[in-house]
């Protein structure tokens, strides 16, 4: 079965830093990656998505991730971060193996960004 | 274009009861997901729905159950409640299968 670990539970960045959030992935082949994010009493917000191809993507909000094969990651990365990026941001996985199947995401634990001022 | 409506918004049950919770798509969406978030194990996926037919389930008791009508609106229902359904529960949207979901504000389950 697939899994996704994101390592860092709470992450601390001041306003204007850069930030980078982790995330493995345990899965047969190449899977759909994503980045979702979550502010507070809100649904998820899709930040950004791999499929294939250029490994670097870009998303919304400055947001961009990096596929890596050899690792099993795509972490997240933002060069200056704006107090309005504090919120819970998710990793997922989408199966590319079984027909039909495609919007089953398997989400990490999440991680939350506090940004200080 | 409307988001994804999620009704209702808060709710609070005893234990034993039933619940039914509604999720409208994004017009023109076909397939409509829903996830369980709960502070212990997360987000996990409860079944989709595709042209009301259920195209995929998570691992869940069969107390869980949903539908979706011929207009894509969805609605999930959870018989018997215990505490531990207690959650905030996820409706999402897709024009596609690839995983790029829409996700309503959650319909917020409590359990007595």
């Amino acid at each position: 079965a697939q899994s996704v670990t994101q390592p860092d539970i709470h992450i601390t960045v001041s306003e204007g830093a850069s930030l980078e959030l982790r995330c493995n992935y345990s899965y047969g082949a190449t899977p759909y990656l994503f980045w979702y994010v979550q502010s507070p009493g809100q649904g998820l917000q899709l930040l950004l998505k791999y499929f294939s191809g250029d490994t670097l993507v870009q998303g919304i909000k400055g947001f961009e991730a990096e596929f890596k094969r050899s690792q099993s990651s795509f972490n997240l990365r933002k060069p200056s971060v704006h107090w309005s990026d504090a919120a819970e941001y998710f990793c997922a996985v989408g199966e590319t193996m079984i027909k039909a199947a495609g919007n089953k995401l398997t989400f990490g634990g999440g991680t939350r960004v506090l940004v200080k001022p | 274009k409307a988001g994804v409506t999620q009704t209702p918004r808060y709710l609070i049950k005893t234990r034993g009861q039933q619940v039914t919770l509604s999720c409208s798509p994004i017009s023109g969406h076909r397939s409509v997901s829903w996830y369980q978030q709960t502070p212990g194990q997360g987000l996990q996926f409860l079944f989709e729905y595709f042209s009301e037919t259920q195209r995929n389930k998570g691992n869940f008791p069969g107390r869980f159950s949903g539908r979706q009508f011929s207009n894509s609106r969805s609605e999930m229902n959870v018989s018997t409640l215990e505490l531990g359904d207690s959650a905030l529960y996820l409706c999402a949207s897709s024009p596609t299968q690839t995983g790029e979901l829409f996700f309503g504000e959650g319909s917020r389950l409590t359990v007595l």
